[in-house]
């Protein structure tokens, strides 16, 4: 069984610069997984960040980025503020239909 | 703009169908796109359920495929969702989403509902 690997939690200062990553139980994330990534804060429904790597979703601020790095996905987040702390997560695309979300990671702004 | 909305009941009994229903405005479904159900139990990760087309094409989650339906219902442009055999372990928000499509490959997830929470219990 596929697993999709996050850091359970991170924390970065208001103003610095955070990477989150995406990974696999075995094996390496490469962009034919389409890694895609999410904001989700509490109670409220997720909300897409990046897509297909490195593609910025609509009104999504030039501070959120996404990348590969080494054998992983990367979320980078650079000048963090107060309300990006939220939990991420990343998806990739397995093909034939099938997709995989990471189990998330919590990201506190402090 | 491109609007989902779930619906349906928020408590199942165990052993029972749950059954979900996710409106979709500002945008036709009979035009394509595949539409999808994710669940998020309370105070975990979010899990992806099943995705399907007009065209009756479906996937799900291999965990989960023995006891998933998603369908597609162009004349009322919904979709929904019935998963079968429900135990306390199916408790959970579950989001429908519509899979976005760039550059030939349709791989995330691009819009989002509200969510609506599910409980199963007796």
């Amino acid at each position: 069984q596929t697993v999709v690997t996050q850091e359970p939690s991170f924390s970065v200062s208001p103003g610095g610069t955070v990477t989150l990553t995406c990974g696999l139980s075995s094996g390496s994330v490469s962009t034919s997984y389409f890694p895609s990534w999410y904001q989700q804060t509490p109670g409220q429904a997720p909300r897409t960040l990046i897509y297909n790597t490195n593609s910025r979703s609509s009104g999504v601020p030039d501070r959120f980025s996404g990348s590969i790095l080494g054998n992983k996905a990367a979320l980078t987040i650079t000048g963090a503020q107060a309300d990006d702390e939220s939990d991420y997560y990343c998806v990739l695309y397995m093909g034939s239909g099938i997709w995989v979300f990471g189990g998330g990671t919590k990201l506190t702004v402090l | 703009q491109v609007q989902l909305q779930e619906s349906g009941p928020g408590l199942v009994k165990p052993s029972e169908t749950l059954s979900l229903t996710c409106a979709v405005s500002g945008y036709s479904i009979s035009s394509g796109y595949y539409w999808g159900w994710v669940r998020q139990p309370p105070g975990k990760g979010l899990e992806w359920i099943g995705s399907s087309h007009h065209s009756g094409r479906t996937y799900y989650n291999p965990s989960l495929k023995s006891r998933v339906t998603v369908s597609v219902d162009t004349s009322k442009n919904q979709f929904s969702l019935k998963l079968s055999s429900v135990t306390a372990a199916d408790t959970a928000v579950y989001y429908c989403a519509r899979v976005g499509c760039n550059g030939g490959t349709c791989s995330f997830f691009d819009y989002w509902g509200q969510g609506t929470l599910v409980t199963v219990s007796s």
